[in-house]
Formats: C-alpha cells, structure tokens, sequence
C-alpha cells in the first residue's frame, strides 16, 4: 500500500470549513483513497473513500486531484465534536482472500477551536 | 443497526497470566481484522479473518497471540503469559467484503493493562 503523509495538527475556528491535506504521490491506479477519525478514547470512525473522482456524504466532502497525488477532506461546518485524529489511507480492495488491512499512520490532530 | 462490539471493555492482567478478548462484528459481515493501538506506536494490524479462516496472520507480535473465529461471526483474541508490553487497546474491526464496498467499520476497543 501507498505511503500518505499528512501535517501533524491543524486548527480550525468552530463553524468554520476544515480543509485536511494529505499527499500520496506513489499511489496506484487500483488503490483507494479512505478517511478515518478517532475521537479519544474510542475505534476509529469512517468518513470517506474514493477512487478518483470527488465524494460527498453527509458527514464530508473528499477531493481528489486530477492526478490522483494528493487529497483534501472537507468538513464544512467544523464543530467542537470533531476535534479528533484524521488518517488518510490508500489501499487495494482486494476480494475474496487477500487481505484488506488498513494502514495507518500518525494522522492529522485537528483541534477545533470555540 | 448494531455496530461491532467488544469485551470487556477494559480488563487489567497481572504479568504471565492468560487474556481472552472477544468480539462481535456487525451481523452479516464475512471479514473481521484485529488492531491494535499502543501508546505511542499508532494503530497496527494483527490478524485477518474471511469467514472463520485466517488468510493473514502477519502482523500477530509472536506466538504468545493467538485468535479464532467460529461460526463466521464472533472472533476471540487470546494472549498467552501476557507481558507489559501487551498493554494496548485493542480493536476490531468487520467488513462485508466480496462487495464493492469493503468499508471496515471498528468496534470500541479493549483497554488491557498488564501490571
């Protein structure tokens, strides 16, 4: 699996957008992009995957260059209760026998501020 | 529905004794992983089952980590004369998979500290 690097903690104003980067210049043209958090002291949550094109949910947004290089989750509204560690993850789907491991690595500590 | 559940949630050992931890993942997914997370060292991958076999068992620590899974639903972790450096939380985690989507979808954790 691809590498991903991500800054190690980032501010944002409550209500504000957080805007959360990370790159993965290596990835491949079968590996997904996911997102996950952890808030303390719980499992962490999933928020979003893609391939190559843009995703939305209900919880996020996730734009993915045309390069496929790098990527940004947005949060639109960032609350208190998003103060968490996010991980940007890059991974083959593999199915029926191989695994699916996640690999995460150190993650981005977003601190959103009153 | 249901998520993945995990017991306990917490569970203190002294050193050398034997540990079970269990879980429950969401009804209907084949695939379960089991993580963990120490302090300081991030989250890393244990073990992979599809069904009740175990396709990846590469990241099991040393044979003193054992698991099995019965019946295509609850796995239980077993760690052998645990020792300090077990204490972690520990996560698991259960997919569909065989689907396109193969979003894994983690439990709350087990704390074990090992005294």
């Amino acid at each position: 699996d691809a590498k991903t690097t991500q800054p190690t903690s980032m501010d944002c104003a409550e209500g504000r957008a957080a805007n959360l980067p990370c790159n993965h210049s290596t990835i491949s043209g079968n590996e997904y992009v996911y997102w996950y958090r952890q808030i303390h002291s719980q499992g962490p949550q999933y928020i979003i995957h893609g391939l190559k094109n843009n995703e939305t949910n209900e919880m996020a947004s996730l734009i993915i260059t045309e390069d496929r290089k790098s990527s940004t989750l947005i949060l639109p509204h960032a609350t208190l209760r998003d103060t968490a560690v996010y991980y940007c993850i890059v991974r083959v789907l593999n199915y029926g026998g191989a695994t699916n491991k996640l690999i995460f690595g150190t993650g981005t500590l977003l601190a959103v501020q009153p | 529905g249901a998520g993945v559940s995990q017991s306990p949630s917490n569970k203190v050992t002294e050193k050398g004794k034997d540990v079970e931890l269990r879980c429950d993942p969401i009804s209907g997914h084949t695939a379960l992983y089991w993580y963990r997370q120490s302090l300081g060292q991030g989250l890393e991958f244990l073990i992979y089952f599809q069904g009740n076999s175990a396709p990846d068992k590469s990241g099991l620590p040393s044979d003193r980590f054992s698991a099995e899974r019965t019946g295509g639903s609850v796995s239980t972790l077993t760690i052998q004369r645990t020792q300090q450096e077990d204490s972690a939380v520990y996560l698991c985690a259960s997919s569909f998979s065989g689907a396109k989507d193969d979003t894994q979808y983690f439990g709350p954790g087990t704390r074990l500290t090992v005294l």
